[in-house]
């Protein structure tokens, strides 16, 4: 148990539909880390948020964004969806100075 | 550029074998972390170290800062040890974000 809750576990969209994903970080965690992992690979890294700002951004095109909610959850929103989309979404939540890193359980997204 | 290189990319053995599980990262990491993730998807954070050694339970790594290189060690695998672990670095420009390996698959046959 992370404390790092995200949903939905598992979606299934079309191609060129939209797609929101969330997560409830570690309470009193104010780093936020998105993650995608094709199957068979490593997670790549989409954005990170810190205080509702983006703090950094991996080489991912625009149409992946992401929010910061005061609360310190965070949402990545993939408009425009492709079939290599399909992956799974990690999100991973910190705080700032703080290697310690928890890791939620992912959402399944799978583009037909 | 920040790298982060793993080996091997499987790995089958025997139960009660010791097993080793390799990582090497380009220079400046602030972080080293050995990360377990079951075919569920979840990532749970085995160790995080920046020098030396780091024991718990049966699991034992290690980080050589000179030749920029870590391991992780399983002692007297499991069956249930078999999932896919992950090494992944942080550096300290830019923060908490991690740069994963490629992941080991590790299959501990009964």
């Amino acid at each position: 148990e992370t404390g790092v809750t995200q949903s939905p576990t598992h979606l299934i969209k079309t191609r060129g539909q939209q797609v929101t994903l969330r997560c409830s970080s570690q309470s009193g965690h104010n780093t936020v880390s998105w993650y995608q992992q094709a199957l068979g690979q490593g997670p790549q890294f989409i954005f990170q948020y810190y205080r509702e700002e983006e703090n950094g951004r991996g080489n991912f095109p625009p149409r992946f964004s992401g929010l910061q909610f005061p609360n310190y959850s965070s949402e990545l929103n993939v408009n425009a969806l492709e079939l290599d989309d399909s992956a799974l979404y990690l999100c991973a939540s910190s705080l700032a100075g703080i290697h310690t890193i928890y890791f939620g359980e992912g959402s399944w997204l799978t583009v037909v | 550029k920040n790298e982060v290189e793993q080996s091997p990319q499987n790995l089958t053995a025997q139960e009660g074998e010791f097993i080793t599980i390799n990582c090497s990262y380009s220079v400046g990491i602030s972080a080293l972390h050995w990360l377990q993730q079951h075919p569920g998807g979840g990532i749970v954070s085995l160790f995080m170290l920046s020098s030396g050694k780091k024991k718990h339970g049966r699991l034992i790594a290690t980080i050589n800062i000179q030749e920029k290189h870590s391991s992780l060690h399983i002692t007297a695998s499991h069956p249930r040890d078999s999932a896919v672990y992950i090494c992944a670095a942080s550096w300290e420009t830019s923060g908490s974000r991690l740069t994963f390996g490629e992941g080991t698959q590790l299959t501990v046959n009964p």
